[in-house]
């Protein structure tokens, strides 16, 4: 089972939907969560990070439920420039020292006109 | 310039050969991170430094893979004995410091083929 799973669409939805993704993860140690936007052979980007109180970027709003280590992203009132794939990451602390980053496999959305 | 910048962008290599894959991090930043992301998945984690210390190497395949950054900036991924199962877009982030809240910022990666 991989640390942290995700849907991995396609997603296809007309302009203006709303469209949710969510993600679960295994690994009860992990410390801090984000989601990650990546454009085809571009590198992933920092789309927002996910508190447990929930959080709102705009059209973007992250939620965590750390209990059933669960996460989601709901975008609203989708525009074509947000077709890209969507990563739910997980940072882990390492035995080291440091941290890393687990990814999904990412959630692939395509918004159409 | 202001990001994480990798070189080369594409590299094609016979199986083989060795190959060296350069990360230039944004200025300053402590941590570096590789990452190794196959088509179709999300990347996966080979090794972490702090500054030139290679803290953690768990993620690395293999001992063909060498990491280093001796002097806690640039950093160097070094194949040896490429294989076709190598092939993959590898990553590189870096972090100011090494908090687990910090966000990474990844480079555009180099796109490697082994043939």
């Amino acid at each position: 089972r991989k640390e942290v799973e995700q849907d991995p669409g396609p997603f296809n939805v007309p302009e203006g939907a709303t469209v949710a993704f969510n993600c679960t993860y295994s690994n009860s140690a992990s410390q801090s969560f984000f989601w990650y936007r990546q454009d085809c052979r571009k590198e992933p980007k920092l789309l927002m990070s996910v508190y447990s109180s929930g959080n709102e970027d705009g059209r973007f709003t992250a939620q965590l439920n750390r209990a059933s280590q669960y996460i989601s992203l709901l975008i609203r009132d989708s525009k074509l420039s947000d077709s890209a794939t969507y990563l739910c990451v997980v940072n882990i602390i390492l035995t080291g020292g440091g941290n890393k980053l687990t990814f999904g496999t990412g959630t692939q959305l395509k918004v159409e006109l | 310039g202001a990001g994480v910048s990798q070189s080369p962008r594409y590299k094609v290599a016979k199986r083989g050969q060795d190959v060296a894959l350069r990360c230039d991090p944004i200025s300053g930043h402590v941590s570096l991170f590789w990452y190794q992301q196959a088509l179709g998945q999300g990347p996966e984690f080979l090794t972490y430094f702090q500054n030139e210390a290679q803290l953690d190497k768990s993620g690395l395949p293999s001992d063909r893979f060498f990491a280093e950054r001796p002097e806690g900036s640039v950093s160097t991924l070094k194949i040896q004995r490429t294989q076709q199962e190598d092939s993959a877009v590898y990553l590189c982030a870096s972090s100011l410091e090494g908090g687990v809240r910090q966000p990474q910022h990844f480079g555009d990666g180099t796109r490697l083929s082994i043939l």
